[in-house]
């Protein structure tokens, strides 16, 4: 079982338009991250959430942690081909030994 | 952030050979490493959780006598796949942690491993 459920896994729009990408879980975290990730290279870190109802913003791309700390989204506002990439969420499980644990991303593809 | 060196970035190699990847934290002390795989149009999937000085522990799944970790030094940790077959082809991320919760993570490149 996937304990955090990115969606959708896919996804493939028009430069211009507007995207969300969800991350779900039915577990409650003290943080969740974003990460983009371009191929052949490690993931690099977006944004850190850490109180719930938290809103940050990135330019045109703007996160919401929920307010139970159970699931994040990530909206772009008009899609650029450069915002093209694998987007991750992740969270810290603090559940003995710490680790970080990822969604199965989403693969975004802005057409020009 | 901080300052991650994978080597190699890409490797191929005969069936049934052994590999070894290195993972440097340059200019943080890495006193947890994890190691993720990750194969072709997926995402992270954690293999181990090592300290440094003590036995590297394995995600469900992950054979531990075919992925050998060392964690010897609180800079260096290598992972090493013994007797390599194709279906061990994929993509090798480490992340090296320091002490403290909520801290961010930081990655290596990566190492592509592919095995013919």
């Amino acid at each position: 079982t996937q304990l955090l459920e990115q969606s959708p896994q896919f996804l493939s729009i028009q430069e211009g338009e507007n995207l969300t990408v969800y991350c779900n879980s039915s577990s409650v975290f003290s943080s969740l991250q974003w990460y983009r990730q371009e191929p052949g290279e490690g993931p690099v870190l977006l944004v850190t959430v850490v109180t719930g109802g938290e809103v940050k913003k990135l330019k045109r791309l703007t996160f919401q942690f929920g307010d139970a700390r159970k699931d994040s989204s990530l909206h772009i506002t008009a899609a650029q081909p450069g915002d093209t990439g694998l987007y991750l969420c992740a969270a810290l499980l603090i559940q003995g030994a710490q680790k970080l644990v990822f969604g199965q991303g989403t693969r975004l593809t802005i057409n020009p | 952030g901080a300052v991650v060196s994978q080597h190699p970035s890409w490797v191929i190699c005969k069936s049934g050979t052994s590999v070894k990847i290195e993972c440097r934290s340059l200019d943080f002390q890495a006193t947890t490493m994890f190691w993720y795989r990750q194969f072709p149009k997926q995402s992270l999937m954690l293999m181990a959780t090592s300290n440094e000085g003590s036995k590297a522990t394995y995600e469900q799944g992950v054979e531990k006598d075919k992925f050998l970790i060392n964690h010897a030094s609180l800079t260096l940790s290598t992972l090493t796949v013994t007797s390599a077959h194709p279906e061990d082809s994929s993509f090798y991320i480490c992340s090296p942690k320091n002490r403290g919760l909520n801290t961010e993570a930081f990655f290596g490149q990566g190492t592509r491993l592919t095995v013919v």
